[in-house]
């Protein structure tokens, strides 16, 4: 596809349980973003992997959230025994990055919208 | 550590009137500064981004932002607004390392026939 995907698009777990969010980049895009956005506020930075290789997970609330990319493409995102609190949107965000002085802009993908009852 | 702040969470505004919309950041960096918008059901699309240079940007639909660095504001503007304009926005900033974003609150722009 030409843009980046996520999955599922809507998740609905009962509190305890674990849930697993996948983000699939825009081909070619090495750096990959996760962001929370909780209802009527800004997304969150979470974690941030260049390839790879997680650079930054200063964003990720607790031990329950853990993120991974093996191969530089495809993320997940899992959660662990599921909090009331971490209903939110799950943003996934690729972009080729910094390429000498030129920017290249980070491209969302649609969210997966988790509500833990 | 950075900040964002948009100062209104709602703007109402008539059709073909202006709008201006307030963010307001604090960084001990330099950063850089965009702004996202969210049409009703769709991801997160940037409108437009100030990097460096002429402090003054603008978007190919109308919106422009200008930069002030010693108000360390990065206010959104359009002159004339369309219904096809109702939608969120996002303020951002990131500093260079790993170009994380920073976002402010948003602010839903209603735009009234």
């Amino acid at each position: 596809g030409a843009g980046v995907s996520q999955s599922p698009r809507y998740k609905v777990a009962k509190r305890g349980q674990d849930v697993a969010l996948r983000c699939d980049p825009i081909s070619g895009h090495v750096s990959l973003f996760w962001y929370q956005q909780a209802l009527g506020q800004g997304p969150e930075f979470l974690t941030y992997f260049q390839n790879e290789a997680q650079l930054d997970k200063s964003g990720l609330p607790s031990d329950r959230f853990f993120a991974e990319r093996p191969e530089g493409s495809v993320s997940t995102l899992k959660i662990q025994r599921t909090q009331q609190e971490d209903s939110a949107v799950y943003l996934c965000a690729s972009s080729l990055g910094w390429i000498g002085l030129i920017y290249n802009e980070q491209f969302f993908g649609p969210g997966t919208r988790l509500t833990v009852l | 550590a950075q900040s964002v702040t948009q100062l209104d969470s709602q703007v109402p505004v008539f059709e073909e009137a202006p709008v201006e919309l307030r963010c307001n950041y604090s960084s001990s960096v330099s950063v850089y500064l965009f702004w996202y918008v969210q049409y009703p059901n769709q991801g997160l699309q940037l409108l437009l981004k100030y990097l460096s240079g002429s402090t003054l940007v603008e978007s190919i639909n109308g919106f422009e932002a200008e930069f002030n660095k010693s108000q360390t504001s990065f206010h959104l503007r359009k002159p004339s607004v369309h219904i096809s304009d109702t939608a969120e926005y996002f303020c951002a900033v990131s500093v260079t390392a790993g170009n994380k974003l920073t976002f402010g609150g948003g602010t839903r722009v209603l735009v009234k026939p």
